[in-house]
């Protein structure tokens, strides 16, 4: 099983949609998760951590749930401008190696 | 402004012929790390960087040497590419938990 997993869609929306990645971690001894957004050949930039009581950014809305072992994003009323590869980021306490998942494709159409 | 700057951006070497992948930060932070991101698998490190002349192993280390002589440069050394090292690479400088990554250099081994 791969540290941390998610589905590489794509996700393929209409503007103004909401939708939700989901990414699954496997170390329980992770204590650190962020969200990244890469675009095409570009680097990736974080867009948010990912804190325990939850938290949002805007139209973006991150969730850790700890008990199952995954952490989620939520984008509400898509834009086109949010066509991009979301990074799923897991880092084990005391650990300087942070994972990334493979990515998930988010492809908003008008 | 602040950023992370790597070159050459792009680069079609053979196999055997050393080369060496520049990285600079302006930002004096004291973690540095390389990666490289191939599809289907993701970013990978490669080494980090805890401060000038602390390097260590990241999770694919093999046929790659760093050097951390100043703050703001970490270096990425190839001493004899193979066409498996065909790959994107990318720097990172990294405040907290948060990693700035440079814009990426593309290399092609033949």
């Amino acid at each position: 099983r791969k540290e941390v997993e998610q589905d590489p869609g794509p996700f393929n929306v209409p503007e103004g949609a909401t939708v939700a990645f989901n990414c699954t971690y496997s170390n329980s001894a992770s204590q650190s998760f962020f969200w990244y957004r890469q675009d095409c050949r570009k680097e990736p930039k974080l867009l948010m951590s990912v804190y325990s009581s939850g938290n949002e950014d805007g139209r973006f809305t991150a969730q850790l749930n700890r008990a199952s072992q995954y952490i989620s994003l939520l984008i509400r009323d898509s834009k086109l401008s949010d066509s991009a590869t979301y990074l799923c980021v897991v880092k084990v306490g005391g650990s300087y190696i942070p994972t990334f998942g493979r990515g998930t494709s988010l492809i908003v159409h008008p | 402004e602040a950023q992370v700057t790597q070159n050459p951006r792009y680069l079609i070497t053979v196999t055997g012929k050393k080369l060496t992948v520049t990285c600079s930060q302006n930002m004096n932070h004291e973690y540095m790390s390389w990666y490289r991101q191939d599809p289907g698998l993701g970013l990978r490190q490669i080494y980090y960087s805890m401060n000038v002349e602390v390097t260590d192993k990241g999770d694919v280390p093999e046929g790659y040497k760093v050097s951390r002589k100043e703050k703001r440069n970490f270096p990425l050394i190839l001493e004899s590419p193979s066409p498996n090292q065909t790959s994107l690479y990318f720097c990172a400088s990294r405040r907290e938990d948060e990693q700035y990554f440079g814009p990426g250099t593309r290399l092609t081994v033949t």
